[in-house]
Formats: C-alpha cells, sequence, structure tokens
C-alpha cells in the first residue's frame, strides 16, 4: 500500500490568509484527489490532480480559492486561498491504489486540520 | 449518478455484543463497495471491498460486510465489539463501468461508541 504524507498536519490561521498544505507519496501515482471533511460531514472532492495536466475542479470549488500543483508522480500542493473561517475542515490527500484495476481502493494521507479564526 | 447513504449519525454497542453499520447505495449499472474508517486525528484506514461473488466479504479487525443486491445494501458487522472500534466509519461506491482512477464517493459517515 501507498504511504502518504502530510504537512502540517494542522495550523491556525487568520482570516484572508492562505495556507499551503503538501501531500507526498512513496510511490508514483497518475492521479491523485484532494477532499475536503468540515465537521461532523462526509467527505467532499476538491479537485483531481493528474500529473502534467491541470486539476479538474467539482461543482462548488474554483482554481482560484483552491489552487492546486502537481509537479512530478510523487507530489502535490492544495492551497486555500483567502481563508475564511468556513474554510475551517481537515483536508485529505488520496491516491488510488496501483493493481485492482476498476475495484481499486484509495489510500489516505493523515489529513490536514485547518482552523481559521 | 452515484450515491451512498448511511442513515445512522451514531451507532452505540456494548462491548461483547454483535454491530451492524448501515449503507445502502445508488449507480446506474453494479457497483464496487467499500468501508472505511478514520480514528480521531488519523485519516481513513481500508477496511474491505465487495468486487463480485461471495456476498459476504471479510476485512481487517474481525469486520465483515454482506452485499445484499436486491436492496442495495452493503452493511459492516462485527461479531463482537471491542471498545477500540469506536471510531467513525464510511461507506463508499463506484460504479464497475468506471475507470479505477474514478473517485470514491463517500457517505456522511456514521461515528460508532462502543461501551465497556
Amino acid at each position: 500500500s501507498a504511504v502518504i504524507s502530510q504537512k502540517p498536519s494542522r495550523d491556525i490561521c487568520q482570516r484572508g490568509t492562505s495556507l499551503t498544505i503538501q501531500c507526498q507519496v512513496d510511490s508514483q501515482v497518475t492521479m491523485m484527489f484532494w477532499y475536503r471533511q468540515q465537521p461532523g460531514q462526509s467527505l467532499t472532492l476538491i479537485a483531481t490532480a493528474n500529473q502534467g495536466s491541470e486539476a479538474t475542479y467539482e461543482s462548488g470549488f474554483v482554481i482560484d480559492k483552491f489552487p492546486i500543483s502537481r509537479p512530478n508522480l510523487t507530489f502535490s500542493t492544495l492551497t486555500v486561498s483567502n481563508m475564511s473561517p468556513e474554510d475551517s475542515s481537515i483536508y485529505l490527500c488520496s491516491v488510488p491504489e496501483g493493481t485492482s484495476g476498476r475495484a481499486r481502493e484509495q489510500f489516505f494521507g493523515p489529513g490536514t486540520r485547518l482552523t481559521v479564526l | 449518478a452515484q450515491s451512498v447513504a448511511q442513515p445512522e449519525d451514531q451507532v452505540n454497542v456494548a462491548e461483547g455484543n454483535p454491530l451492524t453499520v448501515k449503507c445502502t447505495y445508488s449507480v446506474s449499472g453494479n457497483p464496487y463497495l467499500f468501508w472505511y474508517v478514520q480514528y480521531p486525528n488519523r485519516g481513513l484506514q481500508f477496511l474491505l471491498k465487495y468486487i463480485t461473488g461471495d456476498n459476504l466479504v471479510k476485512g481487517s479487525y474481525g469486520f465483515e460486510a454482506e452485499f445484499n443486491k436486491s436492496q442495495t445494501s452493503f452493511h459492516l458487522k462485527k461479531p463482537s465489539a471491542l471498545v477500540s472500534d469506536s471510531a467513525l466509519y464510511f461507506c463508499a461506491v463506484r460504479d464497475i463501468k468506471a475507470s479505477g482512477n474514478t473517485p470514491l464517493v463517500f457517505g456522511k459517515g456514521t461515528r460508532l461508541s462502543v461501551i465497556a
């Protein structure tokens, strides 16, 4: 299974500032996913980051607010821009498992817990 | 469109008793179904998945899940609950026609509390 690390593990930020979250995978992966988990709610997909192309954003999420970089096959960043208290969430990086074809599960990083004051 | 429903926000069970966490799904075709567990301050951990074949799937930590196509359900079960099973549980689905790189669709989660 892939080992995924995220930095920072948590942060407390001021309204109007930006935070960049890093995701590092111990193996090369084509696709990486970024999810948001708001308090007491499910995981919501923010975007899919495919190395070598622009990220694909889900409805309700825009590149200006959540710019994503994918410089190589093991690393991605998600920036939360111009933060407001509504952005307080856990942000999770995820990658598909590599061998099971259409039935592959996903592996998740430990998450970044963001609190915006 | 794919979706997952977890009808219970919270499930409480006494230690040693059997536990069930419910999940129903909706896909246009046939599903691949998954269960994940999230312990406090941790990421999601994969427990088990249904692909095809035997409707009873066994996974990690003594958990199992039963696929029921007629009821479009995939309930998570364990014969004897442990206090350490207390966590947040997520059911997820992907249509079998979708690429393996298609992200999973998750339910809202069910918090399991096992009481000693």
